[in-house]
């Protein structure tokens, strides 16, 4: 089992729709969380840093449970510009690679006229 | 404006030449790490480096070599480049503290073709 699962996609949605995409963790001891986006042959960027309480940024929400081990990210209104894959990632506390980011496979978007 | 630096960022190089990718930082960042990425794939983290003088292997397996010397450099290093290495390499490096709600920063890759 990975140790992030994400929902591959693609997700085709319209402008200005609302979009969420979940992912799970099974690293129980998994300490920081994070959002990263990357554009077609472009390096992953940072999104947002999700925290426990939950956080916003504009027209994106992100949202972690630690009791069920998933992470959650909200798009409204979406733009076209927000067409890319979205990556999922968890930073173990505990393990052989400590301290390592651990990146899911990707959600790609693709947001339509 | 980048803080970390790779070179070149396309290479076309013929089948049994010796390459190095070059990978900078300036924010005196400890670990460091190398990825390698297929067109529409996932990241496959293949060489990471906690410090100087320090370098392990990722979970892919790679014929590739890396070495630490100094903070700043984490070049990688193909002796003998095969087709199978076509790829895009993006390095990164992870600052601690206050800055691990960052997460890692990453360079804008090298493509490389072997032909």
């Amino acid at each position: 089992r990975k140790e992030v699962e994400q929902d591959p996609g693609p997700f085709n949605v319209p402008e200005g729709a609302t979009v969420a995409f979940n992912c799970t963790y099974s690293n129980s001891a998994s300490q920081s969380f994070f959002w990263y986006r990357q554009d077609c042959r472009k390096e992953p960027k940072l999104l947002m840093s999700v925290y426990s309480s939950g956080n916003e940024d504009g027209r994106f929400t992100a949202q972690l449970n630690r009791a069920s081990q998933y992470i959650s990210l909200l798009i409204r209104d979406s733009k076209l510009s927000d067409s890319a894959t979205y990556l999922c990632v968890s930073r173990p506390l505990y393990g052989g690679s400590q301290g390592n980011l651990i990146f899911g496979k990707g959600t790609k978007l693709s947001v339509k006229p | 404006e980048a803080d970390i630096y790779q070179t070149p960022r396309y290479l076309v190089i013929g089948t049994g030449k010796k390459i190095t990718l070059e990978c900078s930082q300036t924010m005196g960042h400890d670990k460091m790490y190398w990825y390698q990425q297929d067109p529409g794939m996932e990241l496959h983290l293949i060489h990471y480096s906690y410090g100087v003088n320090s370098t392990e292997k990722g979970d892919l397996s790679s014929e590739s070599t890396v070495s630490r010397i100094r903070t700043e450099h984490f070049p990688l290093t193909l002796e003998s480049a095969r087709p199978s290495h076509t790829s895009q390499y993006l390095c990164a490096s992870f600052g601690q503290g206050p800055f691990a709600n960052y997460g890692y920063t990453f360079g804008s890759g090298t493509r490389l073709t072997v032909v």
